[in-house]
């Protein structure tokens, strides 16, 4: 399988929290980050994490990480319909990063 | 915040021509910089590691001579599609490693992107 897999799809109504999950195979990457692409655009980092941490949250963006389970996972909370793009997970040491396949997410009214 | 630009956003050539791509970072020097590869509705494969004054390092599978990368300054890097063909259509998205906090504060900048057309 991938080293870095997500779920391709996730549909939520505006308002709601948007769980985005992301599982990994090596464990020595340093850094776990979370990027947004909209269409037709490049990557906009939304945040990251230290591989020593459990949690972090950024405003409305919480991520969690459970080393044991090798398991990623970014909420959003009160989805917005500016929300709705493609969310990459990517784990890194050093700047040399490897992707997850996208999850792309849809806020419907 | 940090911007990283690249140039041309898109381009169209015909099959046998080269094409460069600059990658730029606009208010942070970035002695280290990267080359994806995006396939439509997939993820971004690392092409090359572009490091400013040495040779770049490349991934297993990119053709060297294929894909020229030139890091001159600490502000640019760009990549050369020599002879493109059909199957180099893509879109390829560069960043910049920004490494003014330590290591401990390395965040990486990506730039928009240039989607390259080969007919």
């Amino acid at each position: 399988g991938e080293d870095v897999e997500q779920s391709l799809f996730l549909s939520v109504r505006e308002g709601d929290s948007s769980v985005i999950n992301c599982t990994y195979t090596d464990s020595s990457s340093t850094y776990l980050y979370w990027y947004k692409q909209e269409p037709g655009a490049g990557l906009q980092l939304l945040t990251y994490i230290f591989s020593n941490m459990d949690m972090k949250q950024d405003q409305r963006l919480t991520v969690l990480l459970n080393k044991k389970d090798k398991h990623l996972s970014l909420r959003i909370a009160d989805t917005q319909t500016g929300d709705s793009a493609i969310y990459f997970c990517a784990l890194g040491s050093w700047g040399k990063l490897q992707f997850g396949a996208g999850t792309q997410v849809v806020v419907t009214p | 915040g940090a911007v990283v630009s690249q140039h041309p956003s898109r381009v169209i050539c015909k099959s046998g021509t080269s094409v460069k791509i600059e990658c730029r970072s606009l208010d942070f020097q970035a002695t280290t910089m990267f080359w994806y590869r995006q396939f439509p509705k997939q993820s971004l494969m690392l092409m090359a590691t572009s490091n400013e004054g040495s040779k770049a390092t490349y991934e297993q599978g990119v053709e060297k001579d294929k894909f020229l990368i030139n890091h001159a300054s600490l502000t640019l890097s760009t990549l050369t599609v020599t002879s493109a063909h059909p199957e180099d259509s893509s879109f390829y998205i560069c960043s910049a490693r920004d490494s003014s906090g330590g290591a401990l504060r390395e965040t990486q900048y990506f730039g928009p992107g240039t989607r390259l057309l080969v007919l």
